[in-house]
């Protein structure tokens, strides 16, 4: 199966800051990735899927890259609510495996 | 509203058997993909398994498979997750999950529901 590792696996940056997370697949999956966000006590929200699309209603600072094996996600000015858990999940084909998870944090 | 609402979950002895349910509201249900989760307290995401909206394509984790059965009824806009020979390694919040795309699953998830906790401890 298709391992998914992200980095780091915590952070901790001040408020306007560019913030960016990476997540690596063992094989390669195209652009079959989406990122979640997981608010404190709260349920998983989709951020962007096939790496770079944007979910609807999500604000803009919040961009992916990426393709294969490599993807990043990006927060261009990290604000106070984006404190949370982001996770990435590849989707090429089960299992629907997810990244260990990279919880964000205000310096 | 749409929604995704569980139930079904609480303490269960090892070895023994629960069934999930989740109601749907607000959207076609009978026409996407749907998915359980499993998230165990603290810790992260584990997907479990998933269901075509027709039932004709269906996977499973290898942690269940064999054991858990996942189901749906587009009638009553419900779906199920049937967990059988629950272990302690079980133990987590169950969440139902929506496919992103309309009859063609891309495998990816736009709503959650609030999820159900299911404990396995003698």
């Amino acid at each position: 199966d298709i391992q998914m590792t992200q980095s780091p696996s915590s952070l901790s940056a001040s408020v306007g800051d560019k913030v960016t997370i990476t997540c690596r697949a063992s094989q390669g999956i195209n652009n079959y990735l989406a990122w979640y966000q997981q608010k404190p006590g709260k349920v998983p929200k989709l951020l962007i899927y096939a790496a770079s699309t944007l979910q609807s209603g999500v604000p803009s600072r919040f961009s992916g890259r990426g393709s294969g094996t490599d993807f990043t996600l990006t927060i261009s000015s990290l604000q106070p609510e984006d404190v949370a858990t982001y996770y990435c999940q590849k989707y090429n084909s089960a299992p629907r495996t997810f990244g260990q998870g990279t919880k964000v944090e205000i310096k | 509203e749409v929604q995704l609402v569980e139930s079904g979950g609480g303490l269960v002895q090892p070895g023994r058997s629960l069934r999930l349910s989740c109601a749907a509201s607000g959207f076609t249900f009978d026409g996407y993909a749907m998915h359980w989760v499993r998230q165990t307290p603290g810790k992260g995401l584990e997907w479990v398994s998933s269901i075509h909206w027709n039932s004709g394509s269906i996977d499973y984790a290898d942690s269940v498979k064999g054991r858990f059965t996942i189901s749906r009824d587009n009638a009553k806009k419900l779906l199920y997750l049937q967990m059988n020979s629950l272990r302690p390694e079980d133990t987590a919040f169950y969440y139902c999950a929506k496919d992103i795309q309309y009859l063609a699953p891309r495998g990816c998830f736009d709503l959650w529901g609030r999820g159900t906790l299911v404990t396995v401890s003698s």
